[in-house]
C-alpha cells in the first residue's frame, strides 16, 4: 500500500529563521506531489505540487519544494519564516496506479516564535 | 464567495444520533471527496464521487453513507454517530479535465459525539 511519512510531527522555529519541512513516500511508480497548508480555523490550502519537469517546484508565500526521486522524498522548504507561518503542512501523494486519489501524511504543526 | 462550503461549521451530537454534514460548491467540478482529520493521522478519506451516478468507498466508509444529489452537493451522512467519530471533517472538489487532478478543500465542519 502506499504511503506518506512526514517525518516531524512538530517543528518550532524562529522568526527570520529558516525551516525544512521533510516528507518521504513509499512508491515506485509515478506521483504527483502536493503540499498543502492548514491555517488555524481553517480548511487546506494548496501551497505547491510537483507534476513533471524542473525537479524544484516554487509555491506561494515563500516556500519551495524538491522533489528527488531516488530518495522518494519531498521537502518542504523556506529561507525566512514570518510569525504568519505558523499553520500545520500536509504532504500529499497521488498515485496514478490508485486513480489520482490523495495519500496524506500525518502533518507537521510549525510553530514560528518571535 | 468560498467556492467550497460545508454546513455546519460545528456540531455536537450524542451517541446513537443521525448527523448529515453538507457540502456545497460553485467550481464545476465533478468529482467530490470526504475525509476526516485526525491528530497525527493526516487527512483519511471516507467517501468519494467521480459524478453524480458514480459512489465510491476510501479508506474508513464504514459507519459512514453519502448522497451526490447534484454536480454541487455531496453529504456525509452518520447513521449512528459514535464517540471514535469524533473529528475534523472536511470536503474537496477536483476536476479531472485539468492537467493534474488537484484538490480544493472546504473549511471543515468539527464533529463532536458526546
Amino acid at each position: 500500500a502506499q504511503s506518506v511519512t512526514q517525518l516531524d510531527s512538530q517543528v518550532p522555529v524562529f522568526e527570520e529563521a529558516p525551516v525544512e519541512l521533510r516528507c518521504n513516500y513509499s512508491s515506485s511508480v509515478s506521483v504527483y506531489l502536493f503540499w498543502y497548508v492548514q491555517y488555524p480555523n481553517q480548511g487546506l490550502q494548496l501551497l505547491l505540487k510537483y507534476l513533471s519537469g524542473s525537479t524544484l517546484v516554487k509555491g506561494i508565500n515563500g516556500f519551495e519544494a524538491e522533489f528527488n526521486k531516488s530518495q522518494t522524498s519531498f521537502h518542504l522548504r523556506k529561507p525566512s519564516v514570518h510569525i504568519s507561518d505558523t499553520a500545520e503542512y500536509f504532504c500529499a501523494v497521488s498515485f496514478k496506479a490508485a486513480g489520482n486519489k490523495l495519500t496524506f501524511g500525518g502533518g507537521t504543526r510549525v510553530l514560528v516564535k518571535p | 464567495d468560498a467556492d467550497v462550503t460545508q454546513t455546519p461549521r460545528n456540531r455536537i451530537t450524542k451517541t446513537g444520533k443521525r448527523i448529515m454534514l453538507e457540502c456545497s460548491q460553485t467550481k464545476g467540478h465533478d468529482r467530490m471527496y470526504w475525509y476526516r482529520q485526525d491528530p497525527g493521522l493526516g487527512l483519511r478519506l471516507i467517501y468519494y464521487s467521480f459524478d453524480v451516478k458514480d459512489i465510491n468507498k476510501g479508506e474508513i466508509s464504514d459507519g459512514y453513507s453519502v448522497s451526490r444529489q447534484a454536480q454541487a452537493k455531496f453529504s456525509l451522512s452518520l447513521e449512528s454517530a459514535i464517540p471514535n467519530q469524533t473529528a475534523l471533517y472536511f470536503c474537496a472538489t477536483s476536476d479531472p479535465t485539468a492537467v493534474v487532478d488537484t484538490q480544493y478543500f472546504g473549511p471543515g465542519t468539527r464533529l463532536t459525539v458526546l
